[in-house]
This record gives structure tokens, C-alpha cells and sequence, in this order.
């Protein structure tokens, strides 16, 4: 079985600060790692993702991700967040084997001006 | 180019009756997948589709819940004698073949049963 963790339901960060948003991730072998964004009333939107390789994943938006196994996590981070950036946030782990791709119960992150 | 479509994006039906909501996906895409998003919580999978053949249906809840996708393109998912539980927003996504494909995903048809 695989599942992701996401400890904090929210997370509120000023403009210009350094954004980061927790996940934990358990599954059976490699795992592929996502992260999306959802703004209010869309679907969600992918950010990037970790196949192998580096370690730091750059992705959409000025968004980057730290895969680190040792610690089964799979943080998502911003140098300087953006008031544009509140959103909810869900990170999500799929086999390398299967297709399903399970997501955590999601951040909300609010960036305040 | 298009993205994923769904419609209705709004339903709105009484408990006991039937409803249909169609997956339009990204033209190539091979895999097609369903969610459930309550509020508040993160995407619930449903079932995934490679082609015509649903490959994993694990996340169906019951066999109210059914869905079907003939061609290999559109898809709909259908729920019979609908209870007040099943009120969420239905989320299709598309993708290419492969683990590391990411999903792309429509904007949902939030089903409100009364």
C-alpha cells in the first residue's frame, strides 16, 4: 500500500519569506513524487514531480522539492512566496509498478502581504 | 491546445435517482483516471482506465458506482440510486502511459445530491 503524509493543515508565511510545505511519503520500491497546486473552484494544477536522480526538483512557478529518502520525504519549497502563491497544496506518490497515484489530504498555504 | 474537460461542472439531483458525469481527455492520452474530493480533504481515486479496460477499479466504494469508457477517449461515470454521501466534487484526470507521467486534471463536477 502506498500513502503521503501532509502534517500541517496550514501554513502561513509573509510576502518575500521562504515558503515550505511538509510531506511523508511510504511505498513499496522507488517512488515517483508530485506535488500540485489547487486554486479555489479549478482542478488542480501540477507543479513538478521527482523520478530519480537529483535530489532537488525545480518545477513551475519558482516552486522546488527536496526528495530525501533516508527520511521518506519529499518537501515542497519557495525562496521568496508571493501573495499569488495562497493555495491548497497536495503532494502525491505513485509505484513504480502501478499507475494510482494516492495524494495526501493537502496544505493550505496562505501568504499574507 | 485543450485540456481536460467535464460536464456538467455543476449537478445538483435528489436522493434516489441517477446521474452521469463525462471525462472529455486530453487527445493521447492512453490513461484516464477518476477522483473524489470531499471538502477540505485530498483527491480520493475511484478507478483508472489504460484504453477501454478499466485496470484498476479498487477505489470504487460500491457497486453503485460504475463507469465506462468505450472508445478509449470520453469517459462517464455513473452512479446509481444516489444517497446525500455521495455529494463531492468528481475529478477526471488524464495522462500519458507510464509511472512518471503526471496527471492533468479537469476542473470537476461538483454533484450535489439532496
Amino acid at each position: 500500500a502506498q500513502s503521503v503524509a501532509q502534517p500541517e493543515d496550514q501554513v502561513n508565511v509573509a510576502e518575500g519569506n521562504p515558503l515550505t510545505v511538509k510531506c511523508t511519503y511510504s511505498v513499496s520500491g522507488n517512488p515517483y513524487l508530485f506535488w500540485y497546486v489547487q486554486y479555489p473552484n479549478r482542478g488542480l494544477q501540477f507543479l513538478l514531480k521527482y523520478i530519480t536522480g537529483d535530489n532537488l526538483v525545480k518545477g513551475s512557478y519558482g516552486f522546488e522539492a527536496e526528495f530525501n529518502k533516508s527520511q521518506t520525504s519529499f518537501h515542497l519549497k519557495k525562496p521568496s512566496a508571493l501573495v499569488s502563491d495562497s493555495a491548497l497544496y497536495f503532494c502525491a506518490v505513485r509505484q513504480a509498478a502501478g499507475n494510482k497515484l494516492t495524494f495526501g489530504g493537502g496544505t493550505r498555504v496562505l501568504v499574507k502581504p | 491546445g485543450a485540456g481536460v474537460s467535464q460536464t456538467p461542472s455543476n449537478k445538483v439531483t435528489e436522493k434516489g435517482k441517477y446521474v452521469e458525469l463525462r471525462c472529455d481527455p486530453i487527445s493521447g492520452h492512453t490513461a484516464l483516471y477518476w477522483y473524489r474530493q470531499s471538502l477540505g480533504q485530498g483527491p480520493e481515486f475511484l478507478i483508472y482506465f489504460q484504453g477501454t479496460g478499466a485496470a484498476d477499479d479498487s477505489g470504487l466504494p460500491n457497486d453503485r458506482f460504475f463507469a465506462v469508457r468505450p472508445e478509449g477517449s470520453v469517459s462517464t461515470l455513473k452512479i446509481q440510486r444516489t444517497e446525500r454521501g455521495d455529494s463531492a466534487v468528481y475529478l477526471c484526470a488524464s495522462s500519458l502511459q507510464g509511472p512518471n507521467s503526471p496527471l492533468h486534471f479537469g476542473n470537476g463536477t461538483r454533484l450535489t445530491v439532496t
